[in-house]
């Protein structure tokens, strides 16, 4: 069963910073947040991860609550091309198994 | 850089027939995982390869499905006999060691299975 919770769909305006929460409250120490999108039933692509730190790549931000409960994804510059559906993913460092729920579908609009 | 490769993209087969999907995994990734998903669900695990070893089929059905990942070649995820759920998107993920902790996983286009 999936460990996260998120918000079935969001909207955001193009050219806006698009934010997505993901609650994960039973994280353990050594469990790691992963995010995911899936464009239009392509195969998921890698966003971005994180332990304890925020983290930031060309792609996005990752902003981790101090006591890790929950997290949120930062798209700085939303364009159309990022409607997707969005999985926050949490996996126990010794484990390889991805756990995937429901995810956010983002809606990009003009 | 290439990225995973899966091939074929589509797949149609009839009840009974068998389906195999093949998966390149990315240059310098010797792991590779396979994940199944149906219509409006996410991706399901169903087995995770290094070369010439199965390391964890917890996820596949124990009948007709079968995986491998020879040392030489692609792996291939090959379902015998296909009935009409086994319809799916068939996604395969590779990494460059064991895909546990900070260690990406990175997917393929996936395979559309449609049995008729």
């Amino acid at each position: 069963d999936a460990k996260t919770t998120q918000p079935p769909s969001m909207d955001c305006a193009e050219g806006r910073a698009a934010n997505l929460p993901c609650n994960h409250s039973t994280i353990s120490g050594n469990e790691y947040v992963y995010w995911y999108r899936q464009i239009h039933s392509q195969g998921p692509q890698y966003i971005i991860h994180g332990l304890k730190n925020n983290e930031t790549n060309e792609m996005a931000s990752l902003i981790i609550t101090e006591d890790r409960k929950s997290s949120t994804l930062i798209l700085p510059h939303a364009t159309l091309r990022d409607t997707a559906v969005y999985y926050c993913i949490v996996r126990v460092g010794s484990n390889y198994q991805l756990i995937w729920g429901a995810g956010t579908k983002l809606i990009i609009k003009p | 850089n290439a990225g995973v490769m899966q091939n074929p993209r589509h797949l149609v087969r009839r009840r009974g027939q068998e389906a195999r999907l093949r998966c390149s995994p990315m240059k310098g990734h010797s792991h590779v995982y396979w994940y199944r998903q149906l219509p409006e669900e996410g991706l399901k695990f169903m087995v995770y390869l290094q070369k010439e070893n199965i390391i964890d089929e917890s996820g596949m059905p124990k009948e007709r499905f079968s995986a491998e990942f020879p040392k030489e070649g692609p792996s291939i995820l090959r379902i015998q006999q296909v009935v009409r759920g086994d319809s799916a998107a068939y996604f395969c993920a590779s990494s460059p060691r064991s895909g546990t902790g900070s260690d990406t996983q990175y997917f393929g286009p996936g395979t559309r299975l449609t049995v008729l």
